[in-house]
């Protein structure tokens, strides 16, 4: 089965532009989550979808980040305006339904915020 | 709140040797743990998890257990190979939640 789609792979901006990011999850899996992960740091959770709700977005900074799910498939992840810190590896997961179901992760989007 | 300690990495191992990296965990009850693998250019992958006190999850070769009394869940190999290199996580997931709680990471290099 195809994994976790995530593009692009790599985007280098300059701080207070905007960027986007798209994640396709595995067929069938109804809970997507979008994680960051900064350099030399495990991954941290920024929001939680179930199908087309949201189920956790407590660690969003909801100034400059926004995150949507429209349909309860692919979803995108957008920054504006972008900060230095901001730079990060961007993670994409999913899985069947909650809980003890694993997390599929993407290869990530690689920011980098100049 | 919820916390996962690793080991500092680099550990640099040569080929074959045994490996240990150490993980400890602060949550709230009775976490799952688990034990993820990111190489190169890649997403993380699950090698290994356990769900209760004295439980062995095992994959690969790797293997840990989960140890209530200690809150530990240490990674091991007996014999490590040079495809063994990446980073590894450790992580919890509370009891009743989805949400995974991760470690700094651990890189792991093996010279043949």
């Amino acid at each position: 089965e195809a994994g976790v789609a995530q593009s692009p792979r790599y985007k280098i901006i300059e701080k207070r532009q905007s960027v986007a990011f798209w994640c396709n999850p595995i067929s069938g899996h109804a809970t997507l989550y979008w994680y960051q992960q900064i350099l030399g740091q495990g991954p941290k959770l920024l929001i939680q979808f179930q199908n087309n709700g949201v189920v956790d977005d407590s660690q969003l900074p909801k100034d400059r980040f926004s995150a949507e799910r429209l349909k309860g498939v692919d979803s995108t992840l957008k920054i504006q305006p972008a900060k230095l810190e901001d730079s990060a590896v961007y993670l994409c997961a999913s899985s069947l339904e909650t809980q003890q179901y694993e997390q599929y992760f993407g290869p990530g989007t690689r920011l980098t915020v100049t | 709140g919820d916390s996962v300690t690793q080991m500092e990495g680099p550990v640099t191992l040569s080929e074959e040797a045994f490996l240990t990296i150490n993980c400890t965990y602060t949550a709230t009850g009775y976490p799952s743990l688990f034990w993820y693998v990111q190489y190169p250019g890649e997403g993380l992958q699950l090698l290994l998890k356990a769900t209760k006190a004295d439980d062995k999850g095992s994959n690969k070769g790797f293997e840990a257990t989960y140890r209530k009394e200690t809150t530990s869940f240490h990674l091991e190999k007996g014999s490590v190979q040079v495809s063994d290199s990446a980073v590894y996580f450790c992580a919890l997931r509370r009891s009743g939640y989805s949400t995974l709680t991760f470690g700094k990471g651990t890189m792991l290099l093996v010279s043949p």
